[in-house]
């Protein structure tokens, strides 16, 4: 059973630029969420993906936007991006009704 | 508004000193309780769930409780193998997520 993957693992972008994080779910699940994580802090909920559709979204601008895929791969979309975006990104993926969430290893993105 | 609070910040022990982790919740109705283990750059690894109050659930060296307040991990002879940052996290029955609300965490340290 192969768990969730994440790439790039490292990114350093400019403010200002665009970036595109990617998500591979753990087999079976086709439920995926995005949270942030701030160095000392816990991981923010960003939103979650079903059935290819946004069901829920936390506290952030609309700069930071999703996709799901039919193989229920995820990517996160950051637009615009501002100093303070520099974190590590977590996608977790979960089975529909699960309560578990299965992390992936993160995209540490700096933004400078 | 659903929160979580952990304490200690930060807790150092021997290798062998057995201690307690807190985890405090306020939430307006909970689905579940969550323990996490995060070692440094990675991503969180999935410990326990509870449930109810009164549950208990054991891995290895780690016992988590619930109350209808607060959440304990208890932790027997720790070894050096054990530091990492411990995450609490809630989920709530409240709209169409299983989002988790963390705490910040605490960063445990085992000394041989």
């Amino acid at each position: 059973e192969t768990g969730v993957t994440q790439s790039p693992t490292h990114l350093i972008k400019t403010r200002g630029q665009q970036v595109t994080l990617r998500c591979s779910s753990q087999s079976g699940h086709n439920t995926v969420s995005w949270y942030q994580q701030a160095l000392g802090q816990g991981p923010q909920f960003i939103f979650q993906y079903y059935r290819e559709e946004e069901n829920g979204r936390g506290n952030f601008p609309p700069r930071f936007s999703g996709l799901q895929f039919p193989n229920y791969s995820s990517e996160l979309n950051v637009n615009a991006l501002e100093l303070d975006d520099s974190a590590l990104y977590l996608c977790a993926s979960s089975l529909p009704l699960g309560n578990e969430q299965f992390f992936g290893p993160g995209t540490r993105l700096t933004v400078l | 508004e659903d929160q979580v609070t952990q304490s200690p910040e930060a807790l150092r022990l021997q290798e062998g000193e057995s201690s307690s982790l807190n985890c405090s919740y306020t939430v307006s109705g909970l689905r579940g309780l969550f323990w996490y283990r995060q070692d440094p750059g990675k991503g969180p690894e999935f410990l326990f769930t509870l449930y109810s109050a009164g549950e208990e659930k054991e891995k290895e060296r780690l016992k988590a409780t619930l109350t209808k307040k607060e959440s304990f991990l208890h932790i027997t002879a720790p070894k050096p193998e054990d530091s990492a940052t411990y995450l609490c996290a809630v989920q709530n029955y409240g709209g169409a997520t299983n989002k988790l609300i963390f705490g910040t965490g605490t960063l445990l340290a085992v000394q041989p």
